[in-house]
């Protein structure tokens, strides 16, 4: 079974560029998770969405992130303009919802970020 | 949001010790999830504690889930370098969301 695909692997780019980092989850999911990863700050959650519905965006850091879910199958995330700051791995992970047990969160091997 | 504080955040240890790995909160979750990083890739999960004062096993790995539910450890037995990585203890808050602890990193050196 395919895991859940994220591209690009890297992307390096100049400060003030428009980023899009792309996520394909595993066919049957309905929850899609975007986290980022540094080394002072760890793993965090970003936004969660729910049926391609967005649940809990509190952890986007300001509105030059944003994320959309248009279909079942696919998600974005946006970076507007990028910053040096935003440096990190991204990582998609993907669950499905089941009653009396706790699922997994199934991740993507991440985009490693780099803002010059 | 809940935290949750991971002890130790580096260590080191030869091929055949013995180590444990903390986790802990000052906040219930309803359940936690153990999940081992490796370089270049996501995390993958371990397991998961449900109830308070769970055991589980997982070959050389045993988990234990707090009593009260805010702590747990990984207690890993002759420890072999396929071990090393970085180990993540999340908590379950609601549904589906998950918070991360800064992780463990672990080297076992041959």
């Amino acid at each position: 079974d395919a895991g859940v695909i994220q591209s690009p692997r890297h992307e390096v780019t100049e400060m003030g560029q428009e980023v899009t980092l792309r996520c394909k989850p595993i066919s049957g999911h309905d929850y899609l998770f975007w986290y980022r990863q540094t080394m002072m700050r760890g793993l965090e959650l970003l936004i969660y969405f729910n049926n391609n519905v967005p649940i809990d965006d509190s952890g986007m850091p300001e509105d030059r992130f944003s994320a959309k879910m248009p279909n079942a199958s696919f998600s974005t995330l946006k970076i507007q303009p990028s910053e040096p700051r935003d440096s990190a791995v991204y990582f998609c992970a993907s669950s499905r919802t089941e009653p009396y047990s706790n699922q997994p969160q199934h991740f993507g091997d991440g985009t490693r970020l780099s803002i010059l | 949001t809940q935290l949750l504080e991971q002890s130790p955040q580096f260590l080191s240890i030869q091929e055949g010790e013995n180590l444990t790995v903390y986790c802990n909160s000052s906040s219930v979750f309803s359940s936690l999830q153990w999940y081992r990083q490796e370089p270049g890739e996501g995390p993958v999960l371990l397991v998961t504690v449900v109830t308070g004062g769970e055991v589980k096993k997982l070959k050389r790995l045993t988990f234990q889930f707090g009593d009260a539910r805010k702590d747990s450890s990984l207690h890993i037995t002759a420890a072999q370098p396929g071990d090393t990585g970085l180990y993540l203890c999340a908590g379950v808050e609601g549904a589906q969301k998950l918070v991360f602890g800064q992780g463990t990193r672990l080297t076992i050196n041959p």
